[in-house]
């Protein structure tokens, strides 16, 4: 697509539930990335994937956060068990090669945990 | 220490003033810098790179200084429409993350 497709854009859950987010990259892209901001807060970076594997998980926050990528194209991020503190907005970027080039991001998925 | 630090602002200046932000950044490797722009509940949008011998685009003007390990974005002329929070991004060639300051927030006035 023309630019990093995201959805859903707002999602509300109660807690405790599981939620999926999902990102399509730009294509051609074979670097995306997951961001987390907070209301007023900096990007925190949650994990980047080249293709298909994931070479660092630790920015992932706690185990209950997973993400996976299929087919070098779309990724998904899903929270198990969500708790009030996930509220956030969930950013997906991509870029064509890792870290030298400039990343493009998706408008983001509001998340609310109630 | 944080690997990329901002002065967090806000700079309240008026139309027409020139505005100059810096961002300092610890790992000496760094390859990669640009500066993002971000306006309240939107996404980050890449405002420029910055190269080595610095670079203009209008009003804005960015500059890398390495041997300090800082980048600098100056607007000229500043607009309304120039309110927003402005990111500093640097990236190392090799690893994977883009490492984003927490921002510096600009409000022009009228």
């Amino acid at each position: 697509g023309a630019g990093v497709s995201q959805s859903p854009s707002n999602k509300v859950t109660e807690k405790g539930k599981d939620v999926e987010l999902r990102c399509d990259p730009i294509s051609g892209h074979t670097a995306l990335y997951w961001y987390r901001q907070s209301l007023g807060q900096g990007l925190e970076f949650l994990i980047y994937f080249q293709g298909n594997s994931a070479p660092d998980k630790s920015g992932l926050p706690s185990d209950r956060f997973s993400a996976e990528r299929t087919g070098g194209s779309v990724s998904t991020l899903t929270i198990q068990r969500t708790q009030q503190e996930d509220s956030a907005v969930y950013l997906c970027a991509s870029s064509f090669q890792v870290s030298s080039d400039t990343i493009y991001f998706g408008e983001g998925s509001w998340l609310t945990v109630v | 220490r944080k690997e990329v630090e901002q002065d967090p602002g806000p700079f309240n200046v008026p139309e027409g003033a020139t505005v100059a932000f810096n961002c300092t950044y610890s790992n000496s490797a760094s390859q990669s810098f640009f500066w993002y722009r971000q306006d309240c509940r939107k996404e980050p949008k890449l405002l420029m790179s910055v190269y080595s011998s610095g670079n203009e685009d209008g009003r804005f003007t960015a500059q890398l200084n390495r041997a300090s390990q800082y980048i600098s974005l100056l607007i000229r002329d500043s607009k309304l429409s120039d309110s927003a929070t402005y990111l500093c991004v640097v990236g190392n060639t090799g690893t994977y993350k883009y490492i984003f300051g927490t921002g510096t927030r600009l409000k022009v006035l009228a």
